[in-house]
């Protein structure tokens, strides 16, 4: 079956520390997404990618970087100039106007 | 830009109530419009959407008309049941574009319970 699969589900990561998350699709989707969920705040982009080798700062961008070097692969380092990183991390593909979500990935910091 | 506004949760409802979920948006040119839903620890379900003005969007006995004069995507369902507890997110899509791009925008979320 076709899908977005996100791993780790939860992540926990000391201060000062960098991580990544991986996102992962066999959709052939173009276009790949990262967006933030904070209780109350809906989701907000970090970045997206409408092709490989090619990326777009989202509305919070700052203390994240992101990669493009596959179709299938738009993995999500959290860095740690990110000055509060706990929050759940979702994943997403489009094409046309369909929009595909992956489960997410919880991300502690402790 | 582009902006979604939703009522604040949360809302709680018994077994067989009607729901009204208000969900209004700002954005250039003719967007389309979602609502997704998501269940606790997971990620978001498209729950239905519309595409142009007067397009009514509906699945699972959920229904929502876009209104072009009221910048207006209200969720609606008849008779909610126990398994429609869960977090719901009106969003837009499109309009005019962005650095040839199209984003997906988000109100804030409305969680809802159903009580039995």
């Amino acid at each position: 079956d076709g899908g977005i699969t996100q791993s780790p589900k939860y992540l926990f990561r000391k201060e000062g520390q960098n991580v990544t998350l991986s996102c992962e699709q066999n959709l052939n989707h173009d276009a790949m997404y990262w967006y933030r969920q904070d209780p109350g705040q809906g989701l907000r982009l970090i970045y997206y990618s409408q092709i490989v080798n090619d990326f777009q700062k989202g509305d919070i961008a700052e203390g994240y970087s992101v990669s493009r070097e596959k179709k299938e692969s738009f993995p999500l380092t959290v860095t740690s100039a990110q000055k509060n990183p706990t929050a759940f991390y979702l994943c997403a593909t489009r094409t046309g106007n369909g929009y595909t979500f992956g489960s997410g990935t919880r991300l502690t910091v402790v | 830009g582009n902006s979604v506004t939703q009522m604040e949760g949360p809302v709680t409802l018994s077994e067989e109530a009607f729901l009204t979920i208000n969900c209004t948006y700002t954005a250039t040119g003719y967007p389309s419009l979602f609502w997704y839903v998501q269940y606790p620890g997971e990620g978001l379900q498209l729950l239905l959407k519309a595409t142009k003005a007067d397009d009514k969007g509906s699945n699972k006995g959920f229904e929502a008309t876009y209104r072009k004069e009221t910048t207006s995507f209200h969720l609606e369902k008849g008779s909610v049941q126990v398994s429609d507890s869960a977090v719901y997110f009106c969003a837009l899509s499109g309009g005019a574009r962005i650095q040839g791009a199209q984003k997906l925008v988000f109100g804030q979320g409305t969680r809802l319970t159903i009580n039995p």
